[in-house]
């Protein structure tokens, strides 16, 4: 069956504007969860969603960095007035069930570069 | 000390041969393990998951967990080139953190034929 999905693939923009990435989990999954990966960083939690609601947000860096998730399925991630440090690739994954015991299935990822 | 560590290598192995990676966490109460493979440029790939001590076999892969010496492995057998990638180790601690994974930084894995 089709993986996780995400869009755009690649987003370059300017310093200060605000910037749109989509996910699209594997169908069925509940959980839904938002990475991102820069060099010298590794893997760095941001959220997860459970359903619509996001019981996790311990790992968004600022206030300038929100999502949603709407019907249990696709999901948003919106970074207001980006600034260079925020260039990395985002990562979202999705699990079925919850995720203590289920593996995350992770999209291509959307790099986004902030000149 | 980092929550996940793992030697960065690069870990170079013969054709055929058994690949060896190695992670040590620190929180005790760590609940749930995962080895991922990432190619360069590609996200990462969920391998294998293991929540009980001992070993747990899936193919050519084994994963092994130790709780008590907080020590989690990965053997890869008859190694091929196609297995060259960074293999992550990553954990769920549970508790007011249990949505997210802790990842180690990745050892690099080069398959020479």
């Amino acid at each position: 069956g089709a993986g996780v999905s995400q869009s755009p693939s690649n987003k370059v923009t300017e310093k200060g504007k605000d910037v749109e990435l989509r996910c699209d989990p594997i169908s069925g999954h509940t959980a839904l969860y938002w990475y991102r990966q820069s060099l010298g960083q590794g893997l760095e939690f941001l959220i997860y969603f459970q359903g619509n609601s996001a019981p996790d947000k311990s790992g968004l860096p600022s206030d300038r960095f929100s999502a949603e998730r709407t019907g249990g399925s696709v999901s948003t991630l919106t970074i207001q007035r980006t600034q260079q440090e925020d260039s990395a690739v985002y990562l979202c994954a999705s699990s079925l069930g919850g995720p203590l015991l289920a593996g995350q299935f992770f999209g291509p990822g959307t790099r986004l570069t902030v000149l | 000390q980092k929550e996940v560590e793992q030697n960065s290598g690069p870990l170079s192995v013969p054709e055929g041969a058994i690949a060896s990676l190695n992670c040590t966490y620190s929180d005790r109460v760590s609940q749930s393990f995962f080895w991922y493979r990432q190619y360069s440029g590609k996200s990462p790939e969920l391998i294998m998951s293991i929540y009980s001590n001992g070993d747990k076999e899936d193919g050519r892969f084994t994963a092994q967990l130790n709780k008590a010496s907080q020590y989690v492995s990965l053997l890869i057998r008859d190694s091929q080139p196609s297995d060259s990638a960074t293999y992550l180790c990553a954990l769920n601690a549970g508790g007011t953190s249990y949505g997210k994974l802790t990842f180690g930084q990745g050892t690099i894995l080069t398959v020479h034929p």
